[in-house]
């Protein structure tokens, strides 16, 4: 079992809709970290938390360190967003960072 | 600046062959490290190095060599090339650890045939 699970796999979603993305792990950790990566592209880091919440523009990831799960929402999607939303997890002590499988989200216009 | 910049972009190879994949990083960073993505799999990661002098294991070692003889460079040596090593490739940096902002570079697209 991966120890870093995402869900859903692939959405699909209209213009202007709000996104949800979710990341649930199952180790302790010191950050966690969303990335995106477009088709064919390279990797491109969004946020790095280790509490709570933040914001940059239309996206907010959440995360509750007691639950073991972060969120990725995008307000206002937009065809633009579509892209692979990778999440990773830091747990400190190894150095290494663990990878969830990535989300597929594709907005049409 | 230039961030980090993997060289080539894309290989074909025979089984058998060696190569090196390039990586370099002009932030000064010490935690570098080589990803290997497949489909329907997340990044795995195949070796890391905290600093100068100092790397180790990931997930998926077997078949691959680094060192770092410098802060800027984290070469990745395929010794014997297999078609199972066919993949994407993606080199990382970061300040210090996982702890850190992760940069990545733009990937190199291997084909062993």
């Amino acid at each position: 079992k991966n120890e870093v699970e995402q869900s859903p796999q692939n959405l699909t979603a209209q213009e202007g809709e709000f996104i949800t993305i979710n990341c649930s792990y199952s180790v302790g950790i010191s950050a966690l970290h969303w990335l995106q990566q477009h088709p064919g592209g390279g990797i491109v880091s969004l946020f790095m938390l280790s509490s709570g919440k933040k914001k940059h523009g239309r996206l907010i990831a959440t995360i509750n360190i007691q639950e073991k799960h972060s969120s990725l929402h995008i307000t206002a999607s937009h065809p633009r967003d579509s892209a692979v939303y990778i999440c990773a997890v830091f747990g400190g002590s190894n150095y290494k960072l663990t990878f969830g499988k990535g989300t597929l989200l594709t907005v049409n216009p | 600046n230039a961030g980090v910049t993997q060289t080539p972009k894309f290989q074909v190879l025979k089984t058998g062959q060696s190569m090196t994949l390039q990586c370099a990083q002009d932030m000064n960073h010490e935690y570098m490290s080589w990803y290997r993505q497949d489909p329907g799999m997340g990044l795995r990661l195949i070796h890391y190095s905290v600093g100068a002098g100092i790397t180790d294991q990931g997930e998926v070692p077997n078949g691959y060599n680094v060192s770092r003889s410098t802060t800027e460079d984290f070469p990745l040596r395929l010794l014997s090339a297999a078609p199972s090593q066919t993949s994407v490739y993606f080199c990382a940096s970061s300040y210090e650890s996982g702890m850190y902002i992760q940069y990545f570079g733009a990937g190199t697209r291997l084909s062993v045939l």
